[in-house]
């Protein structure tokens, strides 16, 4: 089946570990995204991907990095540099007017 | 700088009413918006978009109105079921291709 694939599911770190979230789409969309959500909050935009091999900050970049070197992968990489980032992370990929979502990666930094 | 905000951050709705969810933004230069819904645990779904140079348009039983002058979109649901129980968020899409939600709003059915 076409999809938007996020792994893992669940994800534990210890603080001050870089840790890599993946996320895959097999819809040939060229934009992908990368959004933060915090418990009772909305989608906070980390990073997006309009084509291959480019991508800029959203909102809340910072201690965070990316990178888009096929179609089908955005991985996203917290790193130790972040201050807070225990989250629910979702990707997504978009085709005209529709972003489709991963079903998330829930982050929990000890 | 840019935002999209909501009204009201929660609405509970007897089963079978119309429901209306409602939302301000502030990017005078996003061309189109989109309604997501979302389920706890899971990613959003998209419900309905429209463009910028819209003012309303109709899915199966939704609703979307856009009215520039105050900057203001609504999200209506006919006959309010069950299944509708969620968070629903609106988003803005600035050109080309940024993205950005909004806070939203849960919405409990009453039976």
């Amino acid at each position: 089946d076409g999809g938007i694939t996020q792994s893992p599911k669940y994800l534990f770190r210890k603080e001050g570990q870089n840790v890599t979230l993946s996320c895959e789409q097999n819809l040939n969309h060229d934009a992908m995204y990368w959004y933060r959500q915090d418990p009772g909050q909305g989608l906070r935009l980390i990073y997006y991907s309009q084509i291959v091999n480019d991508f800029q900050k959203g909102d809340i970049a910072e201690g965070y990095s990316v990178s888009r070197e096929k179609k089908e992968s955005f991985p996203l990489t917290v790193t130790s540099a972040q201050k807070n980032p225990t989250a629910f992370y979702l990707c997504a990929s978009r085709k005209g007017t529709e972003a489709f979502f991963g079903q998330g990666t829930r982050l929990t930094v000890v | 700088g840019e935002s999209v905000g909501l009204h009201l951050p929660t609405l509970s709705v007897q089963e079978g009413d119309n429901s209306i969810i409602n939302c301000a933004y502030s990017n005078s230069a996003s061309d189109y918006f989109i309604w997501y819904k979302q389920e706890s645990g899971k990613g959003p779904q998209f419900i309905i978009d429209i463009r910028s140079n819209m003012d309303k348009r109709q899915g199966q039983r939704v609703t979307v109105l856009l009215n520039k002058t105050v900057k203001h979109l609504s999200l209506q649901i006919a006959a309010t079921q069950p299944g509708d129980s969620a968070v629903y968020f609106c988003a803005e899409n600035l050109p080309p291709s940024k993205i950005i939600f909004g806070s939203g709003t849960r919405l409990s059915i009453r039976p």
